[in-house]
């Protein structure tokens, strides 16, 4: 099994739907992100996590929300969704242990998203 | 806030060529991290670089950080299709965030 899993993988959804997007890792982290992808754009930071009480925004953060309903899960929600949302979403997780500049993060495979 | 820039955007190489990539900060940074995706895949750790005048290498691919900290580059050596992806290098300016470049774009040709 992955150790960051990412639920669903594919999504295809109208304007106006609430969509959420679930990640769980099994690597024991507790730091947690979410970023979004778009065309040459690399990775933009939408919402991280450093524990179950600590949750800040991003880059991008309007129109998105999340939960971390545990350590091992963090969850992101579009309460609305629009088609300027459309994009590949990766859940990621790092050890605060290891340090600045020592801080790699494990991702999961992503979430596409298509707002129709 | 922290910004990246990486340079090229894309790049095609024929199948045995080198290549380099290079990714630059404004600030000096505390670690530069390289990533790899395969298109439409989650990314793959590639090296870390933490200290100036750093070089790793992995296989086919060597990375280094400059003596200021605030300009990296990689290069692979003699590349294969399987080398083909995205490129993407990041960097955790303080504890709070982790901003990646906007990445290069590989193909290789057979």
């Amino acid at each position: 099994d992955a150790d960051v899993t990412q639920t669903p993988r594919n999504r295809i959804t109208k304007t106006g739907k609430r969509i959420m997007l679930e990640c769980s890792q099994t690597k024991g982290h507790d730091r947690m992100y979410w970023y979004r992808q778009d065309p040459g754009l690399g990775l933009r930071l939408i919402y991280y996590s450093f524990d179950v009480k600590d949750i800040n925004k991003g880059e991008i953060s309007d129109g998105y929300s999340v939960s971390r309903q545990a350590q091992a899960k963090f969850s992101l929600s579009l309460e609305s969704a629009i088609p300027n949302q459309t994009a590949l979403y990766f859940c990621a997780t790092s050890d605060r242990r290891a340090g600045l500049g020592a801080n790699v993060l494990t991702f999961g495979a992503g979430s596409r998203l298509t707002v129709l | 806030s922290q910004e990246l820039e990486q340079s090229p955007q894309s790049l095609i190489v024929q199948e045995g060529k080198n290549l380099t990539i290079n990714c630059t900060s404004s600030k000096t940074l505390y670690g530069l991290y390289w990533y790899k995706q395969k298109y439409g895949e989650g990314l793959i750790f590639l090296m870390m670089l933490q200290k100036g005048g750093e070089e790793k290498s992995h296989e086919k691919i060597t990375a280094k950080l400059d003596e200021k900290k605030q300009q990296s580059s990689l290069h692979i050596t003699a590349s294969q299709p399987s080398h083909a992806g995205i490129y993407l290098c990041g960097a955790d300016p303080d504890f709070n965030k982790f901003y990646f470049g906007s990445g290069t774009k590989l193909n290789v040709k057979p």
